[in-house]
Parts: structure tokens; C-alpha cells; sequence
């Protein structure tokens, strides 16, 4: 069983939907991250998120992370073809830096 | 700026070969990981390292090696290849001030085994 399970593994949608990703766990953690993967390139961070309930917003994405610091969910608004990728994200746990599966969005004009 | 530092990437191995992957980074990180990916399974930590000279297990260790002889450098070996080992090996390195975690990664090595 993997440390983070991520929802939905897949997701279509067209250009200017809103889409919204999970990222669930049974563990505490102090902080929690968001990257981005295109394909042939390495992940990219996107956001780290810190305080319970906290919310980040990064132009049209926005990242919440969960009052018990065990979830975090990823809103995009009037999704791009330009957001289209792996999303994945990562807790480190004393050292050990683990992720999700991922999902993958593709967005179609 | 190059950053994460990753030889080769790509390489063909027969099974049974050995071989060793090599990753770099110029950024004075403490912090460095290899990971296989593999579709549908996003990124699976293999082993890391939280300082020169040391090395930890992570979540899929068995048949890989590891070695951070120097700071700037983490090498990963496979002693004797298996078709199960054919992935895209990411190496990443971070420096985990406080809460901030946030890893970089290389390019990536396309290993297949045959």
C-alpha cells in the first residue's frame, strides 16, 4: 500500500472546465507537495503546503490542504491544454521523500 | 545552471549485465534519491541518502545498489539485470530546510532489459 493515494488515477477534460484532484493519507504530515511531470521531463514542484487548512492559490490552480494534515486536493479553474500532465503529490516522511501514483489530466481544445 | 545531473539516458541492458547510474547535482544539496517510474505507479522510492557517506533503504530496494562516496554524487547500480528492472530512473536532490522539501529532479535514464 502506497503512503499517498491519489484520485482519480485519470482524467479527461475539455479546455475551460474545473477539475479537482485528492491526494489522501492515514498519516500526519508536517508538510505536504504538489509537482507537475511532463512527459521526458523530471517533476517540477509546484506548491508545498504547511499549516492545516491552509489554502494556496498559483493563478488559476489552487491547493488545500487538510485541517488534520492528512489530505490535500488540487483545484484547477478553466482548465488549458497548457495543464495538461502528471500531477503528483509528495510528503517527506524523516527523510524519506515518497509519492503518489499520480494523475494524469489531459486537457483538448 | 545544471542542476541535477543524470548518465546515462538511455541504455540497453541484456539480462544479468550490471551497469551504474550516474546523477550529479552543483547545488550543495544534503539530501539525494533514486526512483523508478513506472506507469500507473507514479514515482517509488528505490534508496536515498541524507548526507555524504550514507545511504538508506526505500520502499523497492531489492537489486540496486548504492553508493554517496561524495556530496555531489549519488550512484546507483544494478549488479545483475532482470526484465522487472526495465523503468525510468529519476534521481532528485533537495536540501529540506524546515518544511521546505522541495526536490529537484534530473531528466531521467530510460533503462530497458532484455
Amino acid at each position: 500500500t502506497q503512503l499517498l493515494e491519489q484520485s482519480p488515477q485519470f482524467l479527461s477534460i475539455q479546455e475551460g472546465e474545473n477539475l479537482t484532484v485528492y491526494c489522501n493519507s492515514s498519516s500526519v504530515f508536517s508538510s505536504l507537495q504538489w509537482y507537475r511531470q511532463e512527459p521526458g521531463e523530471g517533476p517540477v514542484l509546484l506548491v508545498t503546503v504547511v499549516t492545516g487548512g491552509e489554502v494556496k492559490k498559483l493563478k488559476r490552480l489552487t491547493f488545500q490542504f487538510g485541517d488534520a494534515r492528512k489530505d490535500s486536493s488540487l483545484h484547477i479553474t478553466a482548465a488549458q491544454p497548457g495543464d495538461t500532465g502528471l500531477y503528483l503529490c509528495a510528503a517527506d516522511s524523516w527523510g524519506k521523500l515518497q509519492f503518489g501514483a499520480g494523475t494524469q489530466v489531459v486537457v483538448t481544445p | 545552471n545544471a542542476g541535477v545531473t543524470q548518465t546515462p539516458k538511455f541504455r540497453v541492458l541484456k539480462t544479468g549485465q550490471s551497469m551504474t547510474l550516474l546523477c550529479a547535482q552543483d547545488m550543495n544539496h544534503e539530501y539525494m534519491y533514486w526512483y523508478r517510474q513506472d506507469p500507473g505507479m507514479g514515482l517509488r522510492l528505490i534508496h536515498y541518502s541524507v548526507g555524504e557517506g550514507t545511504t538508506a533503504k526505500g520502499e523497492v530496494p531489492d537489486g540496486y545498489n548504492v553508493s554517496r562516496l561524495k556530496k555531489q554524487n549519488f550512484l546507483l547500480g544494478l549488479e545483475s539485470a532482470a526484465p522487472s528492472q526495465t523503468s525510468v530512473y529519476f534521481c532528485a536532490s533537495s536540501q529540506r530546510q524546515g518544511v521546505n522539501t522541495e526536490a529537484f529532479f534530473g531528466q531521467g535514464t530510460r533503462l530497458t532489459v532484455v
